[in-house]
């Protein structure tokens, strides 16, 4: 089965906290992408990151940061000292082998509360 | 400057009209999609082309049509609208199909409302 998981469907946090959203994905091939993808209020969906299955370096990028385990199959992203601005509807998605679709979760909705 | 675009951004219309929503390109990309997103954010793949043929045709009412005249357009016509099409719709465009090709950039959205 090819699935990717966001479990935490919503999360709320004060300005300044970190927070973690969670990703586990299932697929049987050994060459794969994964994403992280942002929707604002606005509507737009805005692609944050991509990551290979060769790579597992983290990544850093100013507040965020990706980490991403194969032991766990899990490519989780933290926001550190989050700000109202980051509130937003985020999705992590999968992209196995040669598979022409990107399989998407179910989305996290973060507030940020002032 | 905008990378995927999409026309109109609001549509409102009655049941039973026929819509046309517009997707346009300037990355110079080879696929492009159509994706719908309802109410409880849920991303489905509706079509893709590739270089103008349609790869993915997913299992949507055959109401729903897609066009691409070309590379950097694809167009989207839903005939004989239902209120179950409320929805936002998306487009997105990608350089190819695989790999770090196949990451995709999605336009702004088109919300439409079915009365």
């Amino acid at each position: 089965a090819q699935k990717v998981t966001q479990a935490q469907t919503e999360i709320s946090v004060v300005e300044k906290e970190d927070v973690t959203l969670d990703c586990v994905y299932e697929t049987r091939d050994t060459t794969y992408y994964l994403f992280w993808y942002k929707q604002p209020p606005s509507g737009e969906l805005v692609f944050l990151i991509r990551r290979n299955s060769f790579d597992e370096q983290n990544e850093i990028s100013g507040r965020y940061s990706w980490n991403f385990q194969k032991s766990t199959s899990s490519f989780n992203f933290t926001i550190t000292a989050s700000q109202v601005v980051d509130s937003a509807v985020y999705f992590c998605a999968l992209k196995p082998g040669n598979n022409r679709k990107l399989i998407w979760g179910l989305g996290t909705s973060l507030a940020v509360n002032p | 400057d905008t990378a995927v675009s999409q026309t109109p951004k609001y549509l409102v219309t009655q049941m039973g009209n026929d819509k046309s929503i517009k997707c346009e390109q300037n990355l110079g990309h080879d696929t492009m999609y159509w994706y719908k997103q309802d109410s409880k954010k849920f991303l489905k793949i509706m079509f893709s082309y590739n270089n103008k043929e349609l790869i993915i045709n997913e299992t949507v009412p055959n109401r729903f049509s897609p066009k691409s005249p070309d590379k950097a357009h694809l167009n989207l016509h839903i005939n004989s609208l239902e209120l179950g099409d409320s929805a936002v719709y998306f487009c997105a465009s990608s350089r190819g199909l695989a790999g770090r090709d196949g990451t995709q950039y999605f336009g702004p959205g088109t919300r439409l409302l079915v009365l």
